[in-house]
């Protein structure tokens, strides 16, 4: 079975406080996304990579970075965080480039940022 | 945007009735798929139906797609309690880099 796991359930964090969010897939899977999930506003891409050190912007990328030193691992970085960065955070990941790829999620991790 | 928008945004039911979600896109593709998130957690895939397929079978669900009018429908017939749950179509990204399209999606309640 395909697993992601993601280093949180739960995080809690100050203001301009430097947050990293870990992720790893153990499938050998080349691509992996960051979603933000908000009521109302459904999962929005933040970056993706589809291969180490390769990273492209999602739909809403400001305010965050991704590191992808490893092919099972993809971080996703608030270099300051705020408020409206309060969020529940999913990662995933699919075994190929192509969207005829199902993509395999995480539990997610659910941020506040106060 | 290719984003999937999905018919109701709510829908309740009582346990057994058939509960039907509706996905509408813009642009063509070449599959869709549906996933399914139970109340905080991750997503799961459900299943994946290409162009050329009208309609895919899994379990109790029955998945249609009707391409001329760009848009998808979930069936799940005979629903469980266990079935509560958000429900998603995902279309790809015209890129087709691996990238989906989700959107706000479908909250069905089954009632027991």
């Amino acid at each position: 079975d395909v697993k992601v796991t993601q280093s949180s359930r739960y995080l809690v964090k100050r203001t301009g406080e430097k947050v990293f969010l870990e992720c790893v897939q153990d499938m050998d899977h080349e691509n992996m996304f960051w979603y933000r999930q908000d009521p109302g506003l459904g999962l929005r891409l933040i970056y993706f990579s589809y291969d180490v050190k390769m990273k492209e912007k999602g739909d809403i990328p400001e305010g965050y970075s991704v590191s992808r030193e490893k092919k099972e691992r993809f971080s996703l970085i608030l270099e300051s965080a705020s408020t409206n960065q309060t969020s529940m955070y999913l990662c995933a990941s699919s075994p190929r480039r192509l969207s005829s790829y199902e993509q395999y999620f995480g539990p997610g991790t659910r941020l506040t940022v106060t | 945007s290719q984003q999937g928008e999905e018919d109701p945004q709510a829908l309740s039911i009582q346990e057994g009735e058939n509960a039907t979600m509706n996905c509408s896109y813009k642009t063509s593709i070449n599959n869709l798929q549906w996933y399914r998130q139970n109340s905080g957690r991750g997503l799961v895939h459900l299943i994946l139906i290409r162009s050329n397929e009208r309609e895919k079978h899994s379990g109790r669900l029955r998945v249609t797609l009707d391409t001329s009018k760009k848009s998808s429908s979930l069936l799940i017939t005979a629903s469980r309690a266990a079935d509560t749950a958000s429900y998603f179509c995902a279309p790809p990204d015209p890129s087709n880099t691996g990238k989906l399209i989700f959107g706000q999606g479908t909250t069905l309640q089954v009632k027991p």
